[in-house]
């Protein structure tokens, strides 16, 4: 199967501060996604970015099929954005381990 | 509207005993999903849906698990044996028609087997 590698494991951050997350996959695949787990368990759709780029407030996401690796970018955090963010290639159900971000106040 | 709805939301319950989750999907979603998520494996898919039948079981664990959707407003995932090692937060997502990839989660059942 695909293997989705997500970087850096673990941040933290200051509020205020900028970040890019990284997915990358061992094979081409479409219909990717990213989600936010919040820190009491819910899971949210942030992004469907097959490739291209798309923008939602502070956050935005860029997709680069050819090169099998997608950014999500979070600008001036805030402490709600606290959680874990995964990417996944959801026709194949193939999800990555995830980012873990702590946005400190 | 509401969301996906998902009962109960923490069930703990003993080795060997069956336990039921439901699942209540967005209305006029055709296609609903279950997720399990634990610390080692992560987020997988176990099962998921199209207008009330099976597509995918291929991530189904074992005999011991089992799912339905007997109609377009409800599913139930069932484990029957239930094992330690089956503990684990149990999501139900749905998504509309033409859109499989806009996936609405629910809150989650959180399943410990003692």
């Amino acid at each position: 199967g695909i293997q989705v590698e997500q970087s850096p494991p673990d941040l933290i951050l200051q509020e205020g501060a900028n970040s890019t997350l990284r997915c990358n996959f061992s094979d081409s695949v479409n219909n990717l996604q990213w989600f936010h787990q919040n820190p009491w368990g819910q899971l949210i759709n942030l992004f469907y970015i097959p490739s291209g780029t798309k923008q939602n407030g502070r956050l935005s996401a860029t997709t680069v099929a050819t090169e099998r690796y997608s950014l999500l970018y979070i600008s001036s955090s805030q402490t709600t954005d606290s959680g874990v963010y995964f990417c996944a290639a959801v026709n194949q159900f193939y999800f990555g381990t995830g980012t873990s971000l702590t946005v400190i106040p | 509207d509401a969301g996906v709805i998902q009962s109960p939301r923490h069930e703990v319950t003993e080795m060997g005993q069956e336990v039921t989750l439901r699942c209540k999907p967005i209305s006029g979603h055709d296609y609903l999903f279950w997720y399990r998520q634990t610390m080692m494996r992560g987020l997988e898919l176990l099962i998921y849906f199209n207008n009330n039948v099976p597509i995918d079981d291929s991530g189904m664990p074992e005999d011991r698990f089992s799912a339905k959707m007997p109609n377009a407003s409800f599913s139930t995932l069932k484990i029957q044996p239930s094992e330690p090692r089956d503990s684990a937060v149990y999501f139900c997502a749905s998504s509309p028609p033409d859109r499989f990839y806009e996936q609405f989660f629910g809150p989650g059942t959180r399943l410990t087997v003692l």
